[in-house]
């Protein structure tokens, strides 16, 4: 079992809809960091949480520390919106990140 | 004030040679880490610098990978004698803090083909 679970692995929407991507992870953590990436580029660091919620534009993280449960979520998506969102852990026990297996979104017009 | 710079961001070797990865971090920052992604994989943590300090290369190969980050420059990170099987993309990050309470910024990372 990996240390951080995202679902789902592939998600469709169409243009305007509400999005939401799950995080779970079985490790104590410092902080947990949501990331974009579009294909072939680079990668775009969205949140970083330890407490409560963030929000950002449209998009929107929260994390629940007791439950080990963060989620992200996407008010009105675009189809610029398409890439893969990545869910990383920081243990508090060292410096390195753990990352999810990432969420491939794809908003369609 | 510019961000995370990598060089080169395409890399093709064949078997056997090597290939240095550069990876310039943010302005002020002086942590840097190198991460790995497979295709069709996740990114998985390779190593954790500081100026002239390695600080955890757990998740570093055992043999042939080698990383850097001098006093003046850029990091490194150095395969030697590579294989298909290092064929991926190499993303590195910095952060203006140590452990575990920075903020990453990630680079547009380097990709690597080997023939």
């Amino acid at each position: 079992k990996n240390e951080v679970e995202q679902s789902p692995q592939n998600l469709t929407a169409q243009e305007g809809e509400f999005i939401t991507i799950n995080c779970s992870y079985s490790v104590g953590i410092s902080a947990l960091h949501w990331l974009q990436q579009h294909p072939g580029g680079g990668i775009v660091s969205l949140f970083m949480l330890s407490s409560g919620k963030k929000k950002h534009g449209r998009l929107i993280a929260t994390i629940n520390i007791q439950e080990k449960h963060s989620s992200l979520h996407i008010t009105a998506s675009h189809p610029r919106d398409s890439a893969v969102y990545i869910c990383a852990v920081r243990e508090t026990s060292g410096s390195r990140l753990t990352f999810g297996e990432g969420t491939q979104l794809t908003v369609n017009p | 004030n510019a961000g995370v710079m990598q060089n080169p961001r395409h890399l093709v070797r064949r078997r056997g040679q090597e290939a240095r990865l550069r990876c310039s971090p943010m302005k002020g920052h002086s942590h840097v880490y190198w991460y790995r992604q497979l295709p069709e994989e996740g990114l998985k943590f390779m190593v954790y610098l500081q100026k002239e300090n390695i600080i955890d290369e757990s998740g570093m190969p055992k043999e042939r990978f080698s990383a850097e980050f001098p006093k003046e420059g850029p990091s490194i990170l150095r395969i030697q004698q590579v294989v298909r099987g290092d064929s991926a993309a190499y993303f590195c990050a910095s952060s203006p803090f140590t452990g575990n309470t920075g903020e990453l910024f990630f680079g547009e990372g380097s990709r690597l083909t080997v023939l």
